[in-house]
């Protein structure tokens, strides 16, 4: 069956640099993987969604691409904050079903 | 903006109880949602809606219903509580299949003692 797989290990970086999560995706091309941020107790945010016939996606400090080949998205926060410590989530949804598969997620700490 | 309400941000019951978790969404979608969110598991569907009294089960359903009499309203029922539905229970909604997105309420934090 389709799983998302997110690196369960938390990633810590230096403020300013740039910080790059991944997902990788089993079996099928999903038609939308969307990237979440999500705070301690709350519920996720949306950020971004690309489609799969999309190479890249941008958005303020954040980028979003789609490798088909590799089965992989990667996200990337540049030049970042400690404000941007969280927890991402990856998601994926296909065309015709109202089903999403979610990422455990990858928590990120941004060290001032 | 999108905004999900949930009518409690934490909520304590006792084993057996019947448990009623509302979800209130203002941008007009057609699907909602309901999750739980666990340590180490991710979240898992347990119902989605895509319409009025329109309901589809998820991937966990076994001791929950729910309820969607209004377009903006999605209820989630836990018929007899037990301590294995301890959890974060997150609502959802998503603009009409396409867009792909979805929009989280705060979500719920239950613990059944």
């Amino acid at each position: 069956s389709q799983k998302i797989e997110q690196n369960s290990e938390a990633l810590n970086i230096q403020e300013g640099k740039t910080a790059t999560l991944t997902c990788n995706y089993t079996n099928y091309s999903p038609a939308y993987l969307q990237w979440y941020r999500q705070d301690p107790g709350r519920g996720p945010v949306f950020l971004l969604l690309i489609r799969e016939n999309e190479k890249e996606k941008r958005k303020e400090r954040l980028k979003v691409t789609f490798d088909t080949t590799l089965k992989q998205s990667l996200f990337h926060i540049t030049a970042s904050q400690p404000a941007d410590s969280a927890t991402y989530l990856c998601a994926q949804s296909a065309s015709g079903t109202y089903k999403y598969i979610f990422g455990t997620g990858t928590r990120l700490k941004v060290l001032a | 903006d999108v905004k999900v309400t949930q009518s409690s941000r934490y909520l304590v019951k006792r084993t057996g109880e019947k448990v009623f978790l509302e979800c209130v969404q203002d941008m007009d979608h057609e699907n909602m949602f309901w999750y739980r969110q666990d340590p180490g598991l991710g979240l898992r569907l347990i119902y989605f809606s895509y319409d009025v009294k329109m309901k589809e089960k998820g991937d966990i359903p076994e001791g929950y219903s729910v309820s969607r009499e209004k377009k903006e309203r999605f209820s989630l029922i836990l018929e007899s509580a037990s301590t294995n539905q301890t959890s974060m229970y997150l609502c959802a909604s998503s603009p009409p299949e396409g867009s792909g997105e979805q929009y989280f309420g705060p979500g719920t934090r239950l613990t059944v003692t």
